[in-house]
C-alpha cells in the first residue's frame, strides 16, 4: 500500500513566523501535491511536483513556496504566515503524471495561525 | 464552470441498505481518470475507486463500484451493505489535462451519514 506521511496532524503557529510542512511518500511516486482545503471551497491545488527539483504553481500559489530536494520528500513552507492560511493541508502522490494514476494522499495538516 | 458537481450535499441510508451517490463531469479531454475519495471526521483523504475513461466496464473494489456512463458523463459510487464506518464525506474527482500534466479537480462533496 501507498503510505504518504504528513509530519504533524496539528500544528499551531503565529503570524510572521515561517513554517514548514513536511510531506514523505514511500513508493517512489514521481508526482507530488499540495492542497488546503476550507469548507464552502473544497480542495486547492497549492503547488505540485513532477521530478526532484522541480515545481509548478497550482490554483492559489501565492504565500506559499515549495521544496523536492528527493524524491521522496516534498515540503510546503509559508514564508510569513498569515491567519488566512489557517486551514487544512493535505499533501498527496501519484506514480505518473497521466490520467489514470490516482493521487494518495496523507492524513492531512490541520495548521492554525493565531 | 462547474467541472465536477455533487448535487447531493448529504445523505442518510439505512445500516445494510445500498446507497448512490452522483456525480457528473464535463470535459472535452477523451482521456481522463474518474476518481472517488472518502473522508472521515478525522481528515485523512482515502482513494476508493477509479475509473478511466477508455475502460469498458464499470470498476469495483469491494463493497464499492463505480456506474459509468459515459455518454451522460456520469460516475455515481455505489456503495452496497452500508456500514457505520462508512459514514463521512465523499469526493467525486476527475483528473484532466493542465498544460504538460494531469490536474485533479474536485467535486463538492456529499456528507453521507449511515443510520443504526
Amino acid at each position: 500500500d501507498v503510505k504518504v506521511t504528513q509530519s504533524s496532524r496539528y500544528l499551531v503557529k503565529r503570524t510572521g513566523e515561517k513554517v514548514f510542512l513536511e510531506c514523505v511518500q514511500d513508493m517512489d511516486h514521481e508526482n507530488m501535491f499540495w492542497y488546503r482545503q476550507d469548507p464552502g471551497l473544497g480542495l486547492r491545488l497549492i503547488y505540485f511536483s513532477y521530478d526532484v527539483k522541480m515545481k509548478e504553481k497550482g490554483d492559489i500559489p501565492e504565500g506559499y513556496s515549495v521544496s523536492r530536494e528527493k524524491k521522496e520528500r516534498f515540503s510546503l513552507i509559508l514564508e510569513s504566515a498569515s491567519t488566512n492560511q489557517t486551514s487544512m493541508y493535505l499533501c498527496a502522490s501519484s506514480l505518473t503524471t497521466g490520467p489514470l494514476s490516482a493521487q494518495h494522499f496523507g492524513d492531512g495538516t490541520r495548521l492554525s495561525i493565531l | 464552470a462547474q467541472k465536477i458537481t455533487q448535487t447531493q450535499p448529504g445523505m442518510f441510508v439505512q445500516e445494510k441498505e445500498a446507497v448512490t451517490l452522483d456525480c457528473t463531469y464535463d470535459t472535452s479531454d477523451p482521456s481522463y481518470g474518474l476518481f472517488w475519495y472518502k473522508q472521515p471526521s478525522s481528515g485523512e483523504m482515502i482513494f476508493l475507486i477509479y475509473q478511466g475513461s477508455y475502460d469498458q466496464q464499470n470498476a469495483t473494489e469491494g463493497r464499492y463500484s463505480l456506474n459509468f456512463q459515459k455518454a451522460r458523463k456520469s460516475a455515481n459510487l455505489v456503495i452496497s451493505a452500508s456500514q457505520l464506518g462508512d459514514s463521512a464525506m465523499y469526493f467525486c474527482a476527475m483528473r484532466e489535462r493542465m498544460d504538460s500534466s494531469y490536474k485533479l479537480i474536485f467535486g463538492s462533496g456529499t456528507r453521507l451519514l449511515v443510520r443504526p
